[in-house]
């Protein structure tokens, strides 16, 4: 079973602060992991995709992925009002010709101005 | 360039009802891939398909089906529906299958079934 865990927040911060996402997974066999934001009442957006160890920055948002450690973050910096959303996880897993998206369930981020 | 296209986007049915609903991709996407999304569960695979092919499917039961036409466009149907089966039904394209992962969603179909 592949899972990914996230803890559902909410997690509030203040207007300028870093937020700090968190994401878990279950199975080794997962190569990609994604970050997708969904506003209130509208779909899922995907804001980063991270393939290999390490740090990827794009703008104010940092992907940040450690295999050994199977775990995944979203760092947000600067946060604004506009970034209160539910942040999704997802891993990509890739076997047998085709592959599938897991998603975790979200965690709820609310920047307060 | 136009998004993915999902309708109907509400609707309402009765258990043991059926329902199809359909998504049309962004243009030039040849993969479409369903997930079914509540707030207990969160988003949840239902399957892709690819080329007219379904190309995998999650751990849903055989009441959902779907299929893929020439033109990319895609449908999905649930038979005998079950109150369990309230849910927000995404669709989502991508250029290609087993590509970046990158996903473009559509805003969704609502299905409420009393």
């Amino acid at each position: 079973q592949k899972e990914v865990e996230q803890n559902s927040g909410p997690l509030s911060v203040p207007e300028g602060a870093i937020a700090s996402l968190n994401c878990t997974y279950s199975d080794r066999g997962s190569q990609s992991f994604f970050w997708y934001r969904q506003y209130s009442g509208k779909s899922p957006e995907l804001i980063m995709s991270i393939y290999s160890n390490g740090d990827k920055e794009d703008g104010r948002f940092t992907a940040q992925l450690n295999k050994a450690s199977q775990y995944v973050s979203l760092l947000i910096r600067d946060s604004q009002p506009s970034d209160s959303a539910t942040y999704l996880c997802a891993g990509k897993y890739s076997g047998a010709g085709s592959y599938q998206l897991t998603f975790g369930k979200g965690t709820k981020l609310s920047v307060i101005p | 360039k136009a998004g993915v296209t999902q309708t109907p986007r509400y609707l309402i049915k009765t258990r043991g009802q059926q329902v199809t609903l359909s998504c049309s991709p962004i243009s030039g996407h040849r993969s479409v891939s369903w997930y079914q999304q509540t707030p207990g569960q969160g988003l949840q695979f239902l399957f892709e398909y690819f080329s007219e092919t379904q190309r995998n499917k999650g751990n849903f039961p055989g009441r959902f089906s779907g299929r893929q036409f020439s033109n990319s466009r895609s449908e999905m149907n649930v038979s005998t529906l079950e109150l369990g089966d309230s849910a927000l039904y995404l669709c989502a394209s991508s250029l290609l299958t087993g590509s970046t992962g990158e996903l473009f969603f559509g805003e969704g179909s609502r299905l409420t079934v009393l």
